[in-house]
């Protein structure tokens, strides 16, 4: 199964802002809605982002997502401790006929 | 938001086979789309299966196509998965998933060693 592909690192200081991209095609982020999840090791993955745009209840204000064309990202101002984590972005693919993932970004608060 | 506990994960050796569980509870559990997603020791998720809300359409991964089963049960309020013709590279945990990946369990880990 063709995966998404993300960077598989970012760092920024305390305070700053992160930004990620997450790259497929017209199959998948060009025409599917994207969802971001984030994972702190040895936890389940939360939803952060769905549908490109929206944000769940619950999930800061400082998470944001955007898409366009075949590339989606993840934006996290004001960078906290708590926002180290590793982070996936999903996709339905139609031609797959199945939900496609990112290998992941690892987010490192400096 | 719906609440989910996964059962059925432990050891078995290749060509063996598992059945996974997973129980919801909370509101939305029968409207819902419900999948599997796996995670490799150390990687990334890898999505397995997705059955739709009553259970008329069901969905693989290619890796999985032909091995694996997804079914469910909403009087239950239960989502299986019937793993079989196990290889090592379904070593994995196993989480159920509900919607568009909103709620997550916390895994079952599945080993398949000689």
């Amino acid at each position: 199964q063709a995966g998404l592909t993300q960077p598989p690192s970012v760092s920024n200081d305390l305070g700053e802002t992160a930004t990620f991209t997450c790259t497929g095609d017209r199959n998948n982020v060009g025409s599917q809605g994207v969802a971001w999840l984030q994972q702190h090791q040895g936890h389940p993955p939360k939803l952060v982002s769905y549908r490109n745009t929206n944000r769940p209840s619950g999930i800061s204000e400082r998470f944001s997502a955007s898409r366009s064309g075949n590339t989606a990202s993840l934006t996290i101002t004001g960078l906290q401790s708590e926002d180290e984590a590793d982070y996936f972005c999903s996709a339905w693919d139609n031609s797959l006929a199945g939900w496609v993932f990112g290998g992941g970004t690892k987010v490192t608060v400096l | 938001e719906v609440h989910l506990v996964e059962s059925g994960g432990g050891l078995v050796q290749p060509g063996g086979s598992l059945r996974l569980s997973c129980v919801g509870s909370g509101v939305g559990f029968s409207g819902d789309w419900m999948h599997w997603v796996r995670q490799g020791p150390g990687k990334g998720l890898v999505w397995v299966s997705g059955i739709n809300p009553d259970g008329s359409g069901t969905y693989y991964a290619d890796s999985v196509k032909g091995r694996f089963t997804i079914s469910r049960d909403n009087a239950k309020n239960t989502v299986y998965v019937q793993m079989n013709s196990l290889r090592a590279e379904d070593t994995s945990v196993y989480y159920c998933v509900n919607g568009e990946f909103d709620s997550w369990g916390q895994g079952t880990p599945v080993a398949v060693s000689a």
